[in-house]
């Protein structure tokens, strides 16, 4: 049973970088995209981006200037950086899994999110 | 304001059933598939229906999904108190080249 597990702090400091890990267990991080989705209090879903390999990775257009996807195979790993945070950047953050073969908007497994608030 | 449009409530009594649109375009909707998501208060959203009408193992046959041009309709039969959350679709934009979500449809179970 693949599980995923967000860490990184809470609270982060405005134009400063936010940074989180994913972690995940029960199964390999090889052969699957791995993406960030993020949900700012009481509002809708909003993709950030993933990551498959090194060599292939894509960024939502509307924060690729400001975003970084890595994965680190040999700990099972992948994480996210967002540079130059504001307050609209206070958002729960997931991590998940989008399935090979399914349509690119599938997220089959999901982290339990964890809160990070942009504030000085 | 989402790129794919649901209504933002619905309400029916247990037992009934309910449907869920979601609105899009040539370049989200109609051109790929189209996945939903239920989220339970303070719960990461869970797949409900992907490909547009395939459930996960584990997701009963209550649920089902369905897609006709630049729309998709999420089912939901025999409601149940626990049915109560937020649905979300979503899919690929080709346009925007980025996967987007509806903002979603909270569903009260009176």
């Amino acid at each position: 049973q693949v599980q995923l597990q967000e860490s990184g702090p809470g609270l982060v400091k405005p134009s400063e970088t936010l940074s989180l890990t994913c972690t995940v267990s029960g199964g390999s991080i090889s052969g699957y995209y791995w993406s960030w989705i993020r949900q700012p209090p009481g509002k809708g879903l909003e993709y950030i981006g993933y990551i498959y390999s090194s060599e292939n990775i894509d960024y939502n257009p509307s924060l690729k200037s400001r975003v970084t996807i890595s994965v680190d195979t040999s700990k099972n790993q992948f994480s996210l950086r967002l540079s130059s945070v504001t307050a609209a950047d206070t958002a729960v953050y997931y991590c998940a899994r989008q399935p090979l073969g399914r349509g690119m908007g599938t997220f089959d497994i999901w982290g339990q999110g964890t809160m990070v608030a942009v504030s000085s | 304001q989402s790129v794919l449009t649901q209504p933002p409530s619905l309400s029916a009594a247990p037992g009934q059933k309910v449907s869920i649109s979601c609105s899009g375009s040539s370049s989200n909707i109609g051109n790929s598939y189209v996945s939903w998501y239920q989220q339970l208060p303070g719960t990461a959203p869970k797949l409900l229906i992907y490909d547009n009408n395939e459930r996960p193992s584990g997701i009963p046959d209550r649920f089902s999904g369905s897609k006709s041009g630049t729309s998709a309709t999420l089912g939901i039969t025999g409601l149940q108190t626990g049915d109560e959350a937020d649905y979300y679709c979503g899919t690929w934009d080709s346009s925007l080249g980025v996967v987007v979500f509806g903002g979603g449809t909270k569903l009260t179970v009176l």
